[in-house]
């Protein structure tokens, strides 16, 4: 199956400080990549969609200014975790469709957010 | 929009049984339906998945049964073993939606005793 290479797998930072995390489609272009966010023993809870050239369309009690979703060409995306805090302490996960209504969805491995 | 609620949150059950997990839905435009296998800290695994088409699908120890009149669906496996322990997620796509936005169940941990 197709590869999405998500990285940094984990990161640890102070309040107060942005994180960026990266997800890559390796061998097909991602028209959609899916942001998820997974509290410790909940389910994947779906922030946004980011489609490429586009703004992210995102979910209700998602903030839009604090997590900023670029999706520059058709294998990047990013979320950047703007003045994160303990609260923003998750698992984020982003998962891509090779082409519109492909349901068949590929995820990334995932990133540990630890805000101190 | 769609709604997946998932059940049981949790289940043990000892090497060799069967395991089943139940999940529901709410949108009837939903026509396909995965099942994914997540271990601690790891991504999410296809293990199987069955369109609206179809009213079971079998892959070795794993089964998926639909009733689209219900609007339920189920996971059965089969002489569980240790390894199948992990949490398991169904998940929807409605037909309506665009690039597979999946709308995920709660989960259910099982945990298959030697």
């Amino acid at each position: 199956g197709a590869v999405v290479s998500q990285h940094p797998s984990r990161v640890i930072c102070k309040s107060g400080t942005s994180v960026k995390i990266e997800c890559r489609s390796l061998d097909f272009q991602a028209t959609t990549m899916f942001w998820y966010r997974q509290f410790p023993k909940q389910s994947l809870m779906l922030m946004a969609t980011s489609n490429e050239g586009s703004k992210a369309t995102y979910e209700q009690g998602v903030e839009k200014d604090k997590f900023l979703i670029n999706h520059a060409s058709l294998t990047l995306s990013t979320l950047t975790v703007t003045s994160a805090h303990p609260e923003d302490s998750s698992f984020y996960i982003c998962s891509a469709g090779e082409k519109v209504k492909n349901e068949k969805l590929f995820f990334g491995s995932g990133t540990q957010l630890s805000v101190l | 929009g769609e709604n997946v609620e998932q059940h049981p949150s949790t289940l043990s059950v000892q090497e060799g049984d069967s395991a089943v997990i139940k999940c529901t839905y709410s949108d009837s435009a939903s026509n396909y339906f995965p099942w994914y296998k997540q271990e601690l800290g790891k991504r999410p695994q296809l293990i199987i998945d069955i369109r609206s088409n179809v009213g079971e699908k079998k892959d070795q120890r794993i089964a998926v049964t639909l009733n689209k009149t219900a609007k339920h669906f189920s996971l059965h496996i089969t002489e569980t073993q240790p390894e199948d322990s992990a949490v398991y997620f169904c998940a929807a796509i409605p037909i309506y939606n665009q690039g597979g936005k999946l709308i995920f169940g709660q989960g259910t941990e099982l945990s298959v005793k030697p």
